[in-house]
């Protein structure tokens, strides 16, 4: 299948500060790509969808202000958690669709555990 | 509101049984069905994937779909303790353009 990379796996950060996740699709290109994050045995909370050179579709409820996210090229999306609180701690997981329509498919990173202290 | 609905769970079976886990949805046009396994503390991972109705098999696993019954599942033959984890049913809308997930449905294999 599809790979997608995200980086960095695991990153602390203290209150106040912001913190980069990035995520690559290696062997394609990804025109849409998606942002979750995820509680402790929850499920997948969709943040928001990132469309290469344009402005990302925030989900209801999601702070665009809080949650920066650019798309600039066909294989990399970064997602920016701006001045990050401890409620923010969690783990965030990108994902990125293959091919469109009927045969799409999404494949996932490998996630970010945020722990912000 | 397109919804996708799954038994939360736990579901339980003993190792070598067949694990047997359903998917509901609501798009009457939806057209392409996603199983995703997770690992706790991990991200999903594609199982499998089944656009027409009927079964699909892989290995283990066997998707099934009905559309008239907007019902898809996913057979685990033999089922192993590594199977353990949750596994998510997606669906794609109408269009094809937004993926909708279960919240999934918890396995636990007892070996």
């Amino acid at each position: 299948g599809a790979v997608v990379s995200q980086h960095p796996s695991r990153v602390i950060c203290k209150s106040g500060t912001s913190v980069k996740i990035e995520c690559r699709s290696l062997d394609f290109q990804a025109t849409t790509m998606f942002w979750y994050r995820q509680f402790p045995k929850q499920s997948l909370m969709l943040m928001a969808t990132s469309n290469e050179g344009s402005k990302a579709t925030y989900e209801q409820g999601v702070e665009k202000d809080k949650f920066l996210i650019n798309h600039a090229s066909l294989t990399l999306s970064t997602l920016t958690v701006a001045s990050a609180h401890p409620e923010d701690s969690s783990f965030y997981i990108c994902s990125a669709r293959l091919g469109a329509g009927k045969g799409n498919t999404i494949y996932f990173g490998e996630g970010s555990w945020l722990t912000v202290v | 509101q397109k919804e996708v609905e799954q038994n939360s769970g736990p579901l339980s079976v003993p190792e070598g049984a067949i694990a047997s886990l359903n998917c509901t949805y609501s798009d009457r046009g939806s057209q392409s069905f996603f199983w995703y396994r997770q690992y706790s503390g991990k991200s999903p991972e594609l199982i499998m994937f089944i656009y027409s109705n009927g079964d699909k098999e892989d290995g283990r696993f066997t998707a099934q779909l009905n559309k008239a019954s907007q019902y898809v599942s996913l057979l685990i033959r033999d089922s192993q303790p590594s199977d353990s984890a949750t596994y998510l049913c997606a669906v794609t809308d109408t269009g094809g353009f937004k993926t909708i997930f279960g919240a999934g449905t918890r396995l636990f294999v007892k070996a």
